[in-house]
């Protein structure tokens, strides 16, 4: 089973500071990587999937970036808001068309108003 | 409504029963997927189907079972529950696999006494 890290585990911010954070993974084998976003009490929401390597994509105030030759990805939160905090699941599919999706344990992000 | 639905959204059962978790999506998606959700492992993807009729292990499928006669529908049976299935369980869909986000249902909290 290939393992995908994330880091840091959690992170406190104060409202107003930029984040970022990574999801690292084994280069070797990669198809698409996909970034979630997860609310307590909610389900995963999609925020972004990324397929090559270079890729940057934006929505609003986050970003991510993918580094598939050294397999890592960052995403980054400018400007971080209350309504941010959640935890940021990041997923790796590595079985080209098939659809299963391995995830890391996430990183929970809390922003203090 | 459209969308991906759950039910039941929360149930509890006695160890050695048989429990039943639906799940329907009414955008004809072809890919479907269920994974639990426990602490310290984060989601774990325990079976997932490319198309009606065809199913195919994930990571945790031991003591599950699912069938796919429907393209819309994907149940995960327990047969006998035990107490360590005690868990979230999301559901999720996709119209391609690899690069296509996963949209997921509003989970099923079941516990296992």
């Amino acid at each position: 089973i290939l393992n995908v890290e994330q880091s840091p585990q959690s992170l406190h911010v104060q409202e107003g500071d930029s984040t970022n954070f990574t999801c690292s993974f084994p280069s070797s084998n990669f198809y698409a990587l996909h970034w979630y976003r997860w609310e307590t009490a909610k389900s995963p929401e999609a925020l972004f999937v990324m397929t090559l390597n270079g890729d940057e994509k934006k929505k609003g105030r986050i970003s991510a970036t993918l580094n598939t030759k050294e397999g890592y990805s960052y995403l980054y939160i400018k400007g971080s808001q209350p309504e941010d905090s959640a935890t940021y699941l990041c997923a790796l599919n590595y079985g080209g068309s098939q659809g299963n999706l391995i995830f890391g344990k996430g990183t929970k992000l809390s922003v203090k108003p | 409504d459209a969308g991906i639905t759950q039910s039941p959204r929360y149930k509890i059962t006695e160890t050695g029963r048989q429990v039943t978790l639906m799940c329907h999506q009414t955008w004809s998606h072809s890919y479907m997927f269920w994974y639990r959700q426990d602490l310290g492992h984060g989601l774990r993807l325990i079976y997932y189907s490319a198309a009606a009729d065809i199913t195919d292990k994930g990571e945790v499928p031991d003591g599950y079972v699912v069938s796919r006669s429907k393209t819309e529908n994907f149940p995960l049976t327990l047969e006998s529950a035990t107490r360590s299935q005690t868990s979230v369980y999301f559901c999720a869909s996709s119209d391609f696999g690899g690069s296509d986000t996963q949209y997921f249902g509003p989970g099923t909290r079941l516990t296992v006494l």
